[in-house]
């Protein structure tokens, strides 16, 4: 079946670090990739998104690049703020309904 | 605005009460989901409807009943509920995939305390 592996956190850093959260994922053919942000006391929005290998996804900053010969889609930041602190999903879309969605890593960034 | 508006955005309640969650989506999407949040932010996909129609339902006590009026609607319907059902549940919808992989539009949860 279709699974989405994350790396676990929580993860802690400083303003203005650089940042890096794996996502690898297991899944036949060819799904889409996503990450999605909770902010505290919210629902999940959409982040950035990849439907093709080699596709970069960026949006405020992050990237991810959908690589097919490692099954990865990590997500990065160049410089993260206290505002970037957040729990940050990967998940992919294989079927025409249903995300599978990784376990969630819990970003801190302090001052 | 456009949105998936769930309500309420929180309840709290004893065991043993039936209680329901509402949500709406004026996006225009096919599809609506119910996902359920547990203490450890893990999401996992209770229910499906595309059109009105039920084509996920995955292994959720028989408690849980999801209702779909009209494609722009679906509510969960909690039967006897117990400590357990405590969570955060997310509504979202999604357009039909031919029209290109947008991903989820997420309402903004609601937190249900079974005390």
């Amino acid at each position: 079946g279709n699974s989405v592996t994350q790396m676990e956190g929580p993860v802690t850093l400083s303003e203005e670090a650089f940042l890096t959260i794996n996502c690898t994922y297991t899944a036949t053919g060819y799904p889409s990739l996503f990450w999605y942000v909770q902010y505290p006391g919210e629902g999940l929005q959409l982040l950035l998104k990849a439907t093709k290998a080699d596709d970069k996804g960026s949006n405020k900053g992050f990237e991810a690049t959908y690589r097919k010969e490692t099954t990865s889609f990590h997500l990065e930041k160049g410089s993260v703020q206290v505002s970037d602190s957040a729990v940050y999903f990967c998940a992919l879309r294989r079927n025409a309904r249903q995300l599978t969605f990784g376990s969630g890593t819990q970003l801190t960034v302090l001052p | 605005d456009t949105a998936v508006s769930q309500t309420p955005k929180y309840l709290v309640t004893q065991m043993g009460n039936d209680k329901s969650i509402k949500c709406e989506q004026n996006l225009g999407h096919d599809t609506m989901y119910w996902y359920k949040q547990d203490s450890k932010k893990f999401l996992k996909i209770m229910f499906s409807y595309n059109n009105k129609e039920l084509i996920i339902n995955e292994t959720v006590p028989n408690r849980f009943s999801p209702k779909s009026p009209d494609k722009a609607h679906l509510n969960l319907h909690i039967n006897s509920l117990e400590l357990g059902d405590s969570a955060v549940y997310f509504c979202a919808s999604s357009q039909d995939l031919l029209q290109g992989d947008l991903g989820y539009t997420f309402g903004s949860g609601t937190r249900l305390t079974v005390v």
